[in-house]
This record gives structure tokens, sequence and C-alpha cells, in this order.
């Protein structure tokens, strides 16, 4: 069964700091791992997605890796802004056909 | 890409009354999936919507409890039944795309039950 753990829980940073959150999976056999933005009370905003064959994704100041063989993923915001403040969630898509979603990482960009 | 819309944004309703919720996609897709997020947690799965046939739902969920109905590829609704108050929480609509498969979902539905 597919676990992903995403750490830290909470991550607070001033303004303009560069940061990393993590995600880590214990099944290696996905199709594509999707990271998401969730803002108090609404709904999942698509950030970035990887398919299985590829290493990284890039948007603007967001960049995504995937490293299957470790189970990692990782996602880089450069720059960071109040307006980031959110709940980003990792999410992964097996070949069966399942998506299992972390617990997310909630990050407050203090000005 | 997909745009997906839900109706209603958020209600409050009484305990043992039922809610139904609107689940508009605005293009024709095959995955249509219904989710649950608690406060302070992460998502539930709660069904998948067939076109045509009956929901597949998840390991405690039942069909009594969340009627699902998908008359066609683009429109969803789920009904929350007899509420009570463990019901209040963020109601999610999502579709999954075709070729990278990737995963949209709706704005939500806020549903407090007193």
């Amino acid at each position: 069964k597919q676990e992903v753990t995403q750490i830290p829980a909470a991550l607070s940073v001033p303004e303009g700091e560069n940061l990393v959150l993590n995600c880590s999976f214990t099944d290696s056999a996905i199709y594509n791992l999707q990271w998401f933005r969730q803002d108090p009370g609404k709904g999942l905003t698509s950030l970035l997605l990887i398919q299985s064959s590829q290493r990284e994704q890039t948007s603007g100041r967001l960049n995504a890796s995937l490293d299957k063989s470790s189970g990692r993923s990782t996602l880089y915001i450069a720059a960071s802004q109040p307006g980031d403040s959110a709940t980003y969630l990792c999410a992964l898509y097996t070949n069966a056909g399942k998506s299992t979603f972390g617990d997310g990482t909630t990050l407050t960009v203090k000005p | 890409s997909a745009v997906i819309s839900q109706k209603p944004s958020r209600d409050i309703c009484q305990r043992g009354t039922s809610l139904t919720i609107q689940c508009q996609v605005d293009s024709q897709v095959t995955m249509m999936f219904w989710y649950r997020q608690q406060p302070g947690q992460s998502l539930t799965l709660i069904a998948t919507a067939n076109q045509g046939s009956e929901a597949t739902y998840e390991s405690g969920f039942v069909i009594d409890k969340f009627p699902i109905s998908r008359p066609n590829l683009t429109f969803s609704t789920l009904t929350v039944s007899n509420l009570s108050p463990e019901d209040s929480s963020i109601y999610l609509c999502s579709v999954r795309g075709t070729g990278l498969y990737e995963q949209y979902f709706g704005p939500g539905t806020r549903l407090t039950v007193t």
C-alpha cells in the first residue's frame, strides 16, 4: 500500500527566503506525481505534474523534482512571498490507477 | 486542463437533513471523483462516479449515506444524507484527464451541520 509523507507539517519563513518542501513515498511504481496548493477552505490548485519518466518540472518560481529510486520528491519555492502562504500537498498516481495524497505542509511566509 | 464548478459553495444544514452537491465540468471526462476533507486533515476519497452506472465506493463509504449520480460525462451530484455534525467537512469534486492523467479539483463545498 502506497504511503505518502510530507515533512515538515508546518513551516514559517520570512519573505524572500528560498525553501524546500519534502514528499516521500513507499511505492516507486508511480505513473505521475502532482504538487497542489490549497488555500484555507478552498479546493486544490495544481501547481506541477511530474511524469514517472521525468526528473523535474519548473513553473515560474517553483521547481519540483522526482527521485523514484529514493522515493522522494521536493518542491522548491524561490524568493517566497506572503501570497505563497497556503498548504502544499503532493499526490501520487500509481500504475494501478490509485491516488494517494500526503497530509500537506502548511507554509506561512511572513512579510 | 479542466474547469470545475460546484454548487453550493457552502451550506449550513440541520441534523437529519440531506444536502446535494452539484459538480459541473467544462469538458467531457471519463474519470470523476468525490473527496471529503475533514477539518485539519488531508483528502479522503469517497467514491468514483461512473457515467451510466453505480458509483464505486471506497471502504467506509456506502451508497445509502452518499448517493451519487452521474448522468453524463460533464456532470455529477453527491448527496450527503441523514446529516450529523461529523459530516461537517469540505466536499470536493475532482476529475482526471487523459494522456498525462493530471488531476483537477473543484472549489469545494463547505458543509456545516448544526
